[in-house]
């Protein structure tokens, strides 16, 4: 199933370089995530974006950027990477606003940093 | 915000018995409350779903209970199986907003 995609699907990188993961979703949905899962398990919210409004996790460093070039893509950008960058990133998407609000995932993106 | 607990984090049982997660959350006006399920090295997926106006929702062995005054709801598997070993994970949010995850639960089914 490619409803929520993302690439790369393993990026291994050094200390201080930047990286950007792709996502695309062709769920036709207007609201896109993206979420951090640490090595315990912790699914957090980083941000999330529709064409409207970009809402923003305030407990992630600025050196996290979303870019979305049109309402089916949501790239995260990725600064100075660090060591505790090192986690799954997923992308989601949902149709918010209507009855159907499920949040559809891609298959997540393990980032190291080395 | 919403501020949603998750318990137990870790759950093991044996193959054939019910298991049970339960999640609660503070804010009253959060009206939808997923379940997800994600195995091992794969993506988290919907396993089930309730809204704010229904009290109890059943699909094959999996159910779900919600208390809204109480403000908590619940995951029941029954008849477990090795193939339900995985970390779930319940949600809760209101129309239009972010979803809030629980901290996710191990669950293990012993053969």
């Amino acid at each position: 199933d490619t409803a929520v995609s993302q690439t790369p699907k393993y990026l291994v990188t050094q200390m201080g370089n930047d990286k950007s993961i792709k996502c695309e979703q062709n769920l036709g949905h207007d609201t896109m995530y993206w979420y951090k899962q640490d090595s315990k398990k912790f699914l957090k919210i980083m941000f999330s974006y529709n064409n409207k409004e970009l809402i923003i996790n305030e407990t992630v460093p600025n050196r996290f950027s979303p870019k979305s070039p049109d309402k089916a893509h949501l790239n995260l950008h990725i600064n100075s990477l660090e060591l505790g960058d090192s986690a799954v990133y997923f992308c989601a998407s949902s149709q918010v606003g209507q009855s159907q609000e499920t949040q559809y995932f891609g298959p997540g993106t393990r980032l190291l940093v080395l | 915000g919403e501020n949603v607990e998750q318990h137990p984090s870790t759950l093991s049982v044996q193959e054939g018995d019910s298991a049970v997660i339960k999640c609660t959350y503070s804010d009253s006006a959060s009206n939808y409350f997923p379940w997800y399920k994600q195995e091992l090295g794969k993506r988290p997926q919907l396993i089930i779903d309730i809204r704010s106006n229904v009290g109890e929702k059943k699909d094959q062995r999996i159910a779900v209970t919600l208390n809204k005054t109480a403000k908590h709801f619940s995951l029941h598997i029954t008849e477990t199986q090795p193939e339900d070993s995985a970390v779930y994970f319940c949600a809760a949010s209101r129309a239009g907003n972010q979803f809030y995850f629980g901290t996710g639960t191990s669950l293990t089914v012993i053969p």
